[in-house]
């Protein structure tokens, strides 16, 4: 079965610094990756997605990811942050086929000032 | 247009009680998601939902899970004589279409079995 790992549970960075969001998962012949945000009592928003192409995908607030196919990883991207940024993100895998997200447990990203 | 909305957004229940709780999706959507979110375990699938296809229940942890899609469009999930360990937030998403589509999610429903 397939499977998601985000390898820090807690990530804290100051305001304005860069900071990458680590995603790896299970091999498979192929597969759909996604980043998703959930902001404090809020449902969970898409951020980006890879369904095929280019390897480097941009997503909206300014996040990018990479698709790693040799290294099995989509890891979460920003140059720098903001406060705003403060969230818990989940990397989600949806393997080809009619088959549901699998997400990794999150990471909580927390921007200091 | 409106999202994905949820009822309620927070619940208390005795152990052993049940427990019904409701997406609304958005208008024309026709697959809903169920997913469970458990302090520390990331987002758990339960259930699927697609037009009048039979649903996926290959996600739901005990058969005293259940849940209805009505009229293709509110669901409803009912945890049956609730345990602790069901507490967590209880999340609903819906897409356009099938699984290839993009998810979108509602604020769920915080569930806390005392």
């Amino acid at each position: 079965a397939q499977s998601v790992t985000q390898l820090d549970s807690q990530v804290p960075v100051f305001e304005e610094a860069p900071v990458e969001l680590r995603c790896n998962y299970s091999s498979s012949v192929s597969v759909y990756l996604f980043w998703y945000v959930q902001y404090p009592n809020q449902g969970l928003q898409l951020l980006l997605k890879y369904l095929s192409g280019s390897t480097l995908v941009k997503g909206i607030n300014g996040f990018e990811a990479e698709f790693n196919k040799s290294q099995t990883s989509f890891h979460l991207r920003k140059p720098s942050v903001h406060i705003s940024d403060t969230a818990e993100y989940f990397c989600a895998v949806r393997p080809s086929g009619n088959t549901p997200l699998v997400f990794g447990k999150g990471t909580r990203l927390s921007v200091i000032a | 247009g409106a999202g994905v909305s949820q009822s309620p957004s927070n619940k208390v229940t005795e152990k052993g009680k049940d427990v019904e709780l409701r997406c609304d999706p958005i208008s024309g959507h026709t697959a809903l998601y169920w997913y469970r979110q458990s302090l520390g375990q990331g987002l758990e699938f339960l259930i699927y939902f697609q037009g009048n296809s039979a649903p996926d229940k290959s996600g739901l942890p005990s058969d005293r899970f259940s849940a209805e899609r009505t009229g293709g469009s509110v669901s409803t999930l009912t945890i049956q004589r609730t345990q602790q360990e069901d507490s967590a937030v209880y999340l609903c998403a819906s897409s356009l279409r099938s699984l290839t589509y993009e998810q979108y999610f509602g604020p769920g429903t915080r569930l806390t079995v005392t």
